[in-house]
Order: C-alpha cells, then structure tokens, then sequence
C-alpha cells in the first residue's frame, strides 16, 4: 500500500511570497496533520483535517492555514514568508479514531532566503 | 499547556550495551508513541502504546507506559551500530494531535 506522499520534496523562497505545500495521505486513511520540525522549536502541532474539516490547530499565526479537498488530500499554505519559517513540513495521516497511529510522509524541505 | 520532556538528549553508547530513554509528559494521557527519524529522513513508527501498563517489544527495542508516573521509558538492549538514530515519543490527548519530546540523538560506537 502506498505511504504518504508529499510534494514538492525541497523548495527555496524568498521573504514576503508565499507557498502552498501538499500531501496525498494513505489510501482510506480520512485525518491529516501537519506538523513543523526545526532545530530550535522541535517538532510542532500545525493542524489536522478530517472530512474537509479543521478539527485542532497548534499556536501559529494566521499566516499558516491549511484545507481538505473530499478525496482527502490535504494542502496548507504559508503566507508573507519569514525567515524562521524555513523547516521541514512534515504530514502525516491516520485513521480516524483516537488512538490510532499517524504515518509520516518524507516531508518538504522549505528553505526562505 | 502539554509539556513533553526526554532523557536524555544526546547518549552515544557502545555496541552491546543497554540503556534506557525516558519521556515524561505533563498531563494525563493513555496514547503514547514512540517514533525514530534518521538524518534527513521523516519520522519512522516504532511503538503505540495505548493503556497503562503496556509493553511492546521489537528487535532490540522494548517500550513501556506508566500513565500514572506519566512516563514511558525505550529500553535499548545489546546495542548495534544499525539503531543509531534520533528517537522521539510523542503524546496525543486531543485525538491526532501530537505532541513531540524534545528527541534523544543516539549514537552507537562499534
């Protein structure tokens, strides 16, 4: 079974574009989260959708936002880039119910220059 | 607000030697994880741990809960090179939201 897929794999911007990253969850699997990882701040909660829907949201400014599309894959979208939002995003996708375990995509490397 | 605490950060240990990481969390929860990430990689699923109590072992890799002590502990045993990695537990109390420890960097010398 296919793992989670996300694209663009690297992508360099520079300060004030924005940038809308994807991510194809696995098949059947219906919640999709997104996560932030950098040196400094670790691993962070962005936010999760289920059926189209956002369900929780971490603490990020409204700057970062994100959708559900019905086949359930996911995007989310950075605007007014700043230097700190260079990271990698990671997606992951679960099942629905609690408890079940979140698959990991390879991530998207987003440098800002 | 949830605070997910490993010990230690850095550990670099020799080949065929045990050791034991800890991941203290702040506020009650029954669903831990354990995740491994290699340099440049995304995060690789090892354990889910759903109740306290529980105790789930793969290879090398043991992993425990303590929901009262609000612990969970990554037993390594009889160390090899292949484990090198970073390990992170993660806590999930709202239903697919996870919270991150700080990760714990392991480097195992032949």
């Amino acid at each position: 079974k296919a793992g989670v897929t996300q694209t663009p794999r690297y992508l360099i911007k520079t300060r004030g574009q924005q940038v809308t990253l994807s991510c194809s969850p696995i098949s059947g699997h219906r919640s999709v989260s997104w996560y932030q990882q950098t040196p400094g701040q670790g691993l962070q909660f962005l936010f999760e959708y289920f059926s189209e829907t956002q369900r929780n949201k971490g603490n990020f400014p409204g700057r970062f936002s994100g959708r559900q599309f019905s086949n359930s894959r996911s995007e989310m979208n950075v605007s007014t880039l700043e230097l700190g939002d260079s990271a990698l995003y990671l997606c992951a996708s679960s099942l629905i119910f609690q408890g079940s375990e979140q698959f990991f995509g390879p991530g998207t490397r987003l440098t800002v220059l | 607000e949830l605070k997910v605490e490993q010990n230690p950060l850095f550990l670099s240990m020799q080949e065929g030697k045990n050791y034991t990481i800890y991941c203290n969390y702040s506020t009650t929860s029954d669903r831990l994880y354990w995740y491994r990430q290699d340099p440049g990689k995304s995060l690789e699923s090892l354990f889910v741990l759903l109740s306290n109590g529980a105790v789930k072992q793969e290879g090398r890799l043991m992993a425990s809960l303590d929901t009262k002590a609000r612990l969970s502990t990554l037993h390594i045993t009889a160390a090899v090179h292949d484990l090198s990695a970073t390990y992170f537990c993660a806590v999930d109390i709202t239903g697919n939201q996870f919270y991150f420890g700080t990760g714990t960097s392991l480097t195992v010398i032949p």
